[in-house]
């Protein structure tokens, strides 16, 4: 069954630090999501993306985020400076359509703490 | 804003049938309606969608009725490993995006 792969599984940083978080959406999925989830909290929807550009995004997606897909697998959120509140599992996911008539598959997370 | 309500947790014991509801009340009229279980530290996985009446697969069935203002998932005999938490999705409004609500928290006991 294809999977979305996401690097790396745990991640430690120091506040202030840039981090990168990668994923490898399926690949015959065009449409890309990610997500985070606080510790004990619900999933939070940060941005979807599709056709190099971001389709719409949450107010937690502020100018400290953006998304890139730089070449034709890998799909990245960085988070430029880092804070201890940005400490969560962040959760790519991808689709074939935009209207998740299939769903969507998730990735396995990246464990992002800041110190 | 979450589009879905849900009840905060259930409990249950091995063997038995669970039925969880939620309520859609504004759906809008293309949506589907998505069932995600998550287990603690892993991410969301996919186990059922549904736009009307009843969809079946090997672990679940949904059931929505004619006005889709909720729809109730139904797990067949749950076994200790279904202890997880149950989200119940439907598109946000411009379509772009799944929105997860709290979910419930189902605990089977044996």
């Amino acid at each position: 069954e294809p999977e979305v792969t996401q690097t790396p599984s745990h991640q430690v940083t120091q506040m202030g630090q840039e981090v990168i978080l990668r994923c490898v959406p399926i690949s015959n999925h065009l449409y890309f999501y990610w997500y985070r989830q606080i510790l004990g909290q619900k999933v939070e929807f940060l941005v979807s993306f599709y056709n190099n550009e971001i389709s719409e995004k949450s107010e937690i997606f502020d100018d400290q985020f953006s998304v890139e897909r730089p070449d034709g697998s890998n799909f990245t959120l960085k988070i430029r400076s880092t804070k201890l509140e940005d400490s969560a599992m962040y959760f790519c996911a991808s689709s074939v359509d935009s209207s998740a008539r299939y769903g969507y598959t998730f990735g396995s997370g990246t464990r992002l703490t800041v110190v | 804003l979450a589009k879905t309500t849900q009840p905060i947790s259930m409990d249950s014991y091995e063997g038995q049938e669970v039925n969880i509801t939620c309520s859609h009340n504004n759906i809008a009229t293309n949506d589907y309606i998505t069932w995600y279980q998550q287990f603690p530290s892993q991410g969301p996985r996919f186990i059922i969608q549904g736009y009307k009446t009843k969809v079946t697969n090997e672990v679940a069935s949904l059931f929505i009725p004619a006005d889709r203002k909720s729809s109730t998932l139904s797990l067949p005999r749950v076994s200790l490993s279904d202890t997880a938490v149950y989200y119940c999705l439907v598109p946000n409004q411009a379509g772009t995006a799944l929105i997860f609500g709290k979910g419930t928290t189902l605990s089977v006991s044996s």
